[in-house]
């Protein structure tokens, strides 16, 4: 009865590849996002989705882009891994206008 | 920008003793939630505070927010080993950014038996 799940859990991979991490929610939320989290623990929105268009877009590098396929998912794909690439990313999903998010177990990403 | 100082950054004490742990913002904000998350695990979300004022409890856990809107505290007493964890206040911006949430530094709390 997972609510929000994220695949793979760790990524390793060398500088220069393009990887994607893929999420998806059986919550019936309408709102989707992506999170990074630094080595320092630190979280910070990167992308939402909110029935598929695009609502938040922080000043992230172009080599990252979001797809949502349908309200139930989100990926993240990332072009030409950098080693600052290296993180968690979460994904986690709400209902619109609703304060509580849930988040996923989390992607651990290491670029080498 | 509105920035969130969480503090402290790590506290490390014995079962059986009480902390706090502060968040304060550079501005008024409209609601504050805070997050408990494990290792290996995603945040998850303890309480919202919304109203200046405002107490709420859970169990041992008791979130404060200022009187002001500026500020919250979280109060654990008589922590647990179960009670280790990253802690993090996060602002609720509403209005045209809703779900934008912004977090704090954290606050890595362990917990020894």
């Amino acid at each position: 009865d997972t609510a929000v799940s994220q695949t793979p859990k760790y990524l390793v991979t060398q500088m220069g590849n393009d990887k994607s991490i893929k999420c998806e929610q059986n919550l019936g939320h309408d709102t989707m996002y992506w999170y990074k989290q630094d080595s320092k623990k630190f979280l910070k929105i990167m992308f939402s989705y909110n029935n598929k268009e695009l609502i938040i877009n922080e000043t992230v590098p172009n080599r990252f882009s979001p797809k949502s396929p349908d309200k139930a998912h989100l990926n993240l794909h990332i072009n030409s891994l950098e080693l600052g690439d290296s993180a968690v990313y979460f994904c986690a999903s709400s209902q619109f206008r609703r304060d509580e998010q849930f988040f996923g177990p989390g992607t651990r990403l290491t670029v080498l | 920008t509105q920035l969130l100082e969480q503090s402290p950054q790590f506290l490390s004490i014995q079962e059986g003793e009480n902390l706090t742990v502060y968040c304060n913002s550079s501005s008024v904000f409209s609601s504050l939630q805070w997050y408990r998350q494990e290792p290996g695990e995603g945040p998850v979300l303890l309480v919202t505070v919304v109203t200046g004022g405002e107490v709420k409890k859970l169990k041992r856990l008791t979130f404060q927010f200022g009187d002001a809107r500026k500020d919250s505290s979280l109060h654990i007493t008589a922590a647990q080993p179960g009670d280790t964890g990253l802690y993090l206040c996060a602002l609720h911006p509403g209005g045209t950014s809703y779900g934008k949430l912004t977090f704090g530094q954290g606050t890595i709390l362990t917990v020894h038996p």
